[in-house]
């Protein structure tokens, strides 16, 4: 039972290019969700999902595309990448019948040149 | 409007020594309040969560207290040791049970702990 994991750890990106960060949970959680974590600020939602091929819109969704073709994985899309996406990417999943219970990943850390 | 404080936003203390962080939040309607330990570079992990009926829930050496009267919790670390160093996030929700759940989160208080 390896939880929440995500691929890759670090990446850095040139201003334009893109790219897609994987997260996949084997809890069979039915939530998912795409947070962004900058210094001084709190978690912020970039998008989520509430099962397998849905998704909505968090608080910052600007600049960001997800899928959920399978229950078990969520990816994050930046189609052009931005300096402003400079971020540590964090991903959680829940459970329906506990969904404020949030287990994340180890996150990713993307530096955007 | 929806917000999560937490004080102080650093704090440094021997090993061994208590101490007490504090969270004090605007959500409505209230659902529940967590509190989650991050190490560095790592995610959060889920130390307690607490719903409206809850006063104190207790994980080991962390003790959170819930006042849904006054909107505030604290949590209280007893008998620190070197790997409590880490950011605590207090984390509210909102009790709503459309799709448009709100789930805010604080900035976190840096705890270092000093040999």
């Amino acid at each position: 039972n390896a939880g929440v994991t995500q691929t890759p750890k670090f990446r850095v990106l040139k201003t334009g290019q893109s790219m897609t960060l994987l997260c996949a949970q084997d809890m069979n959680h039915e939530y998912m969700y795409w947070y962004r974590q900058d210094p001084g600020m709190g978690l912020r939602l970039i998008h989520y999902s509430v099962g397998e091929g849905t998704t909505a819109k968090g608080e910052v969704p600007d600049g960001y595309n997800v899928s959920r073709l399978k229950k078990q994985n969520f990816l994050l899309g930046l189609e052009s990448a931005a300096p402003s996406q400079t971020s540590v990417y964090f991903c959680a999943s829940s459970s329906k019948t506990s969904r404020y219970e949030q287990y994340f990943g180890p996150g990713t850390r993307l530096t955007v040149t | 409007k929806n917000q999560v404080e937490q004080s102080p936003q650093s704090l440094i203390i021997l090993e061994g020594k208590n101490c007490t962080l504090q969270c004090n939040y605007t959500v409505s309607p209230f659902s529940n309040l967590r509190w989650y330990k991050q190490d560095t570079g790592r995610g959060p992990v889920s130390l307690t969560i607490m719903t409206f009926s809850e006063n104190t829930k207790s994980n080991g050496r962390y003790t959170a207290t819930l006042d849904a009267d006054t909107k505030q919790s604290s949590l209280h670390i007893t008998a620190s040791q070197l790997s409590d160093s880490a950011s605590y996030i207090c984390v509210v929700s909102a009790g709503t049970k459309n799709r448009d759940d709100k789930i805010i989160f604080g900035k976190g208080t840096r705890l270092h702990i000093l040999p």
